[in-house]
């Protein structure tokens, strides 16, 4: 296993777009999260997901950022009708949730720039 | 809304020198406490996962300690070394639910 991968590293788009990031976690992981990080600051919590089921979404996104993970495999991160604002890092990690052993494994990342 | 906060957000510390950092997390709904450092152009990688009340963690020069009462964790690195600098990131798991993270703080070492 390679660890978590994600796909594209970058991505450089006009506003009004439409973005798709894959995450593909560790096989033997239950859990994805979806993380949006901006510069200067710490990872953002957006989403995450046990198996195939969305269990929290966070209220700061708005419906232009939607997430899936079909068959609790890999995850797509789509983001409809890009904003400058939406420009950021956007990290997966994967983690098996057992009692007190939740640890969180990253991938490298996905830029966005929205021009 | 769940609020978990690091101080300081940057520290610059001579080689040689020991240090500390503090992440504050809510003392309610809690069911661990992560840490994790991140060098620029790499993943975060974690560095402890602290569930128990009173724990305490080592890894090599670094240490981390959990008081979940007063919502307060401490990592700690003895003799910092270059290779030290990065950002560290303290998480708090609310319930085995969604990880939230504080912004970090910059360590940088001065050779």
């Amino acid at each position: 296993d390679t660890g978590v991968s994600q796909d594209p590293r970058h991505k450089i788009t006009k506003r009004g777009q439409n973005v798709t990031f894959r995450c593909d976690p560790i096989s033997e992981h239950n859990r994805l999260y979806w993380y949006r990080q901006t510069l200067g600051q710490g990872p953002e919590f957006l989403t995450y997901f046990q198996n195939e089921a969305q269990l929290e979404k966070s209220r700061l996104l708005s419906d232009r950022f939607s997430a899936e993970r079909p068959k609790g495999s890999f995850s797509t991160l789509e983001i409809q009708r890009t904003e400058q604002g939406d420009s950021a890092m956007y990290l997966c990690a994967s983690s098996f949730e057992a009692a007190g052993a939740n640890v969180l494994t990253f991938g490298a990342g996905s830029r966005l720039t929205v021009l | 809304i769940l609020n978990v906060e690091q101080s300081p957000q940057s520290l610059h510390v001579q080689e040689g020198d020991s240090t500390n950092f503090t992440c504050s997390f809510p003392s309610s709904n809690f069911y661990a406490l992560h840490w994790y450092r991140w060098e620029t152009a790499k993943s975060p990688e974690a560095l402890f996962v602290m569930t128990l009340n009173g724990d305490e963690k080592k890894k090599g020069r670094i240490s981390a300690t959990l008081n979940t009462k007063e919502g307060y964790s401490y990592l700690y690195i003895k003799g910092s070394q270059p290779e030290d600098s990065a950002t560290y990131l303290c998480a708090f798991d609310s319930s085995a639910s969604k990880i939230i993270f504080g912004s970090g703080t910059r360590l940088s070492i001065r050779p």
